[in-house]
């Protein structure tokens, strides 16, 4: 049973700092990992898909990386702004039977940029 | 193109009762996957629908069930509600041409069962 793990739980960090943000997962038999936020009370807004041939993906202020022979995949997020504040949620897509996939998530690193 | 949506937003309901949560993907999406979100358990997959089929589910109990339509419109129904299935319920889309498809997320229903 696949299992993701993200660490730290939460962050606070001054304004424009770079910081990362860490993703784990058990199984390596993943066919894409996705990072969302999450803004309170809201759905989840997608940020970067990372095919599993992929190494990393890159849009704007953030870059993420992936090693899925380890298990573990990074959000980079350049010059922090407070509008980046949110939860960030990884979440990796693998097989799970009848040629269907599911995503299982972590429970997401909550993100507070101060001013 | 207009993001997935969901209906209600909110939902109050007491405790027996049964409830039905709507989503419609985006144009052109045919798989539907409906996720449960909660504090404790953070987001649960709960079940997936690609052509009017389901094709596969998590570990919820017989309770929550769903259903896809012609149209790829889904509707999710849980019977005998519990104070437990207070949550936000997620409804994503994919087109589902290729499993590497990345999948799209709606608002969310908030349901309270009191």
């Amino acid at each position: 049973k696949q299992e993701v793990t993200q660490i730290p739980a939460a962050l606070s960090v001054p304004e424009g700092e770079n910081l990362v943000l860490n993703c784990s997962f058990t199984d390596s038999a993943i066919y894409n990992l996705q990072w969302f936020r999450q803004d309170p009370g809201k759905g989840l807004t997608s940020l970067l898909l990372i095919q599993s041939s992929q190494r990393e993906q890159t849009s704007g202020r953030l870059n993420a990386s992936l090693d899925k022979s380890s298990g573990r995949s990074t959000l980079y997020i350049a010059a922090s702004q407070p509008g980046d504040s949110a939860t960030y949620l990884c979440a990796v897509n693998g097989h799970s039977g009848a040629g269907s996939y599911q995503l299982t998530f972590g429970k997401g690193t909550k993100l507070s940029v101060i001013p | 193109k207009a993001g997935v949506t969901q209906t209600p937003r909110y939902l109050i309901k007491t405790r027996g009762q049964q409830v039905t949560l709507s989503c419609s993907p985006i144009s052109g999406h045919r798989s539907v996957s409906w996720y449960q979100q909660t504090p404790g358990q953070g987001l649960q997959f709960l079940f997936e629908y690609f052509s009017e089929t389901q094709r596969n589910k998590g570990n919820f109990p017989g309770r929550f069930s769903g259903r896809q339509f012609s149209n790829s419109r889904s509707e999710m129904n849980v019977s005998t509600l519990e104070l437990g299935d207070s949550a936000l319920y997620l409804c994503a889309s994919s087109p589902r041409d290729s499993i590497y498809n990345e999948q799209f997320f709606g608002p969310g229903t908030r349901l309270t069962v009191l």
